[in-house]
Order: C-alpha cells, then structure tokens, then sequence
C-alpha cells in the first residue's frame, strides 16, 4: 500500500513569490492533516481536513495561507506571498478516524521551503 | 511555557545501553500520548503508543503518569540504527486528532 506523498521534495522560491504544495494521502484515509515544522522548532499543527472540509484551522499562522481538499481526496497548501519567516519543512499526514485513542497519522515525506 | 517539553539531548550512549528518555506536558486533558521516531530528514514515524499501564515493545517501554503528566521511553541494550531524533507526542482534548509534538530527544548510539 502506497504511503502519503507530497510534492515537491523541496522548493525553494523569493520572498513575494507564491508556492502550492501538494499532498495525496493513504487512499481510503478520510481525515488529513498539515504540519509544518521551522528551523528549531518543534512541529506545529496547521489544520485538519475530514474528507472535503475544514474541521480544525486552529494551527494556520495568517491568512497568506490556504488550504484546500477539493473531492476529499488530495489537498494543496498554497502560501501567497510566502515571507522569509515561512520557510521550513511542511509535513502532510493522514488516518483513517480521528478522535479516537487508536487512530495512527502517517507522515509524508515532508517539502522543504526556502524562501529568500 | 512549552505544551510538550522535552530534553533535547543529545544522548550519546554506547551500544548495549539502556538510555531514558523523559517528557512533560501541560493539558492534563490530554488525551492520548505517543512517541514519534523521527531520522534525520525524514518524516516522523510512530514508534509507540503509551497507555497508562505502561506498555512495551521489544527493548522499548512506555510509561504514563497522569498526575504528573509525565511520559518515559525506555529503550534496553541500544542498537546503531537506534540513533534518531525521539518525538514526545500528546493529542489534545478535542475530537480533531491535533497531535502536539515536542521538540524532540536526539539520541546518538555509538560502537
């Protein structure tokens, strides 16, 4: 069984620019979560998403962030206009149900955003 | 103050060692507590749940303290590829499956 993916691996673009990252989760897995994860920091959490909608956007830093899951399957993250501070490792994790004790989230392999 | 804290270390312990790894967090509504293994540039993966009777898996041992929102790792006779950075997680009170990660316990196992 394929794990989560997310593209790119790495971007690096300038302060200004904009950049949409991309994650597909476990197929079958309703719930999905981004993570992000800046240089000497722990790991935030950003949102939750169940199928198509928006169950927790607690974690977003402002509103130059967007996340979508249109169908209720892949979901992007675009950052418009990404900020120096907004460089790091984004993560995109799923799972099956949330909200119960015995839930796992798998992690994609994570972009890494430089932003100069 | 830090939601999950945790000793960054690093712990440089020879192989065979048994090595501790300990983590607090704040909410004492949290509900359910993890630790994550995390190697260098990699995602995070879940090593093992921790449950309040304590748990084990091979050479490592969880332990949950509720009263002191207290979390242990124990790993017995360490490995090489033990090395990796070790993750102290705490899902909250709600239902939305947010997972509040601490910074990490790095842990170096050398020959």
């Amino acid at each position: 069984e394929a794990g989560v993916t997310q593209f790119p691996s790495h971007s690096v673009i300038e302060k200004g620019q904009t950049v949409t990252l991309r994650c597909d989760p476990i197929s079958g897995h309703d719930n999905l979560y981004w993570y992000r994860r800046v240089m000497g920091k722990e790991i935030k959490f950003l949102l939750h998403f169940v199928k198509e909608s928006k169950q927790d956007e607690s974690g977003m830093p402002n509103n130059r962030f967007l996340a979508e899951r249109t169908g209720g399957t892949y979901s992007t993250l675009k950052v418009q206009p990404a900020e120096l501070e907004d460089s790091g490792v984004y993560f995109c994790a799923s799972s099956q149900r949330s909200g119960r004790s015995t839930d796992t989230q798998y992690f994609g392999p994570g972009t890494r955003l430089t932003v100069l | 103050r830090k939601e999950v804290e945790q000793d960054p270390g690093p712990f440089n312990v020879p192989e065979g060692a048994t090595v501790a790894f300990n983590c607090t967090y704040s909410n004492s509504a949290s509900q359910s507590f993890f630790w994550y293994r995390q190697d260098c540039r990699k995602e995070p993966k879940l090593l093992m749940s921790v449950y309040s009777s304590g748990n084990e898996d091979g050479r490592f041992t969880a332990q949950l303290n509720r009263a002191s929102q207290y979390i242990s790792l124990l790993i017995r006779d360490s490995k090489l590829s033990d090395s990796a950075t070790y993750l102290c997680v705490v899902r909250g009170s709600s239902n939305t499956g947010k997972l509040i990660f601490g910074q990490g316990t790095t842990l170096q196992v050398k020959p």
